[in-house]
């Protein structure tokens, strides 16, 4: 059972490229959801999607796109990259609810000069 | 909107010594309070989380986490630290505002030092 699984965990990019940030999840979980994380601002929530096909904005959307085709996958894009999308990115998912925890991706460390 | 206020960016212990992270909330409706802890470069593990059927919220790795209303805390605790403890802790509360009751709302962590 590899949980959430996350591509690639390194990437540099320069400003103005693009390029899709990947998560898949094999614990059949409708809930699933990007983070970034930055020092001394903790967790941040950037999109969500609660099915396949459904997807919302979170506290930092822009410069982000995501789409849920299957219930397994949620990449995320990055159409025209900045520096300040400099982060780790984190994929978490869970099987909805209040009470259900999240499970993590190992991250994604984004650097873009 | 629910949020999270952790006290203390930066907590140090001596090894043996107890260990408390603070974490207050602010909720307009009974709240599902969860603990994460991150190791370096990697992602959250769930420590324990409390959902309303006891105060007292035993977790992994022999942490624990006292729910407190009149508070409005979920301070974490241990009783003895030890090195393998050193890592980034998260308090997190369960985010309903919009309707939504998938969200998690994060505070912005407690880096624990663990100290020989």
């Amino acid at each position: 059972n590899a949980g959430v699984t996350q591509t690639p965990k390194f990437q540099v990019l320069k400003t103005g490229q693009s390029m899709t940030l990947q998560c898949a999840q094999d614990m059949n979980h409708e809930y699933m959801s990007w983070y970034r994380q930055d020092p001394g601002m903790g967790l941040r929530l950037i999109h969500y999607s609660v099915g396949a096909g459904i997807t919302d904005q979170g506290e930092v959307p822009n410069g982000y796109n995501v789409s849920r085709s299957t219930t397994e996958d949620f990449p995320l894009r990055l159409l025209s990259a900045a520096p300040s999308q400099t982060s780790v990115y984190f994929c978490a998912s869970s099987y909805g609810g209040q009470n259900s925890p999240l499970h993590f991706g190992n991250g994604t460390r984004l650097t873009v000069t | 909107a629910q949020s999270v206020t952790q006290l203390g960016s930066h907590v140090s212990v001596s090894e043996g010594a107890l260990v408390l992270l603070r974490c207050n909330y602010s909720s307009s409706v009974p709240p599902y309070l969860f603990w994460y802890v991150q190791y370096p470069n990697q992602g959250l593990q769930l420590l324990l989380k409390y959902t309303s059927a006891a105060t007292l919220v035993k977790g992994i790795n022999g942490f624990e986490a006292e729910f407190k209303k009149s508070e409005t805390s979920f301070h974490l605790t241990k009783p003895s630290a030890h090195m393998s403890d050193a890592a980034e802790y998260f308090c997190a509360v369960s985010d309903i505002s919009g309707g939504s009751n998938y969200k998690l709302t994060f505070g912005k962590g407690t880096l624990l030092t663990v100290n020989p």
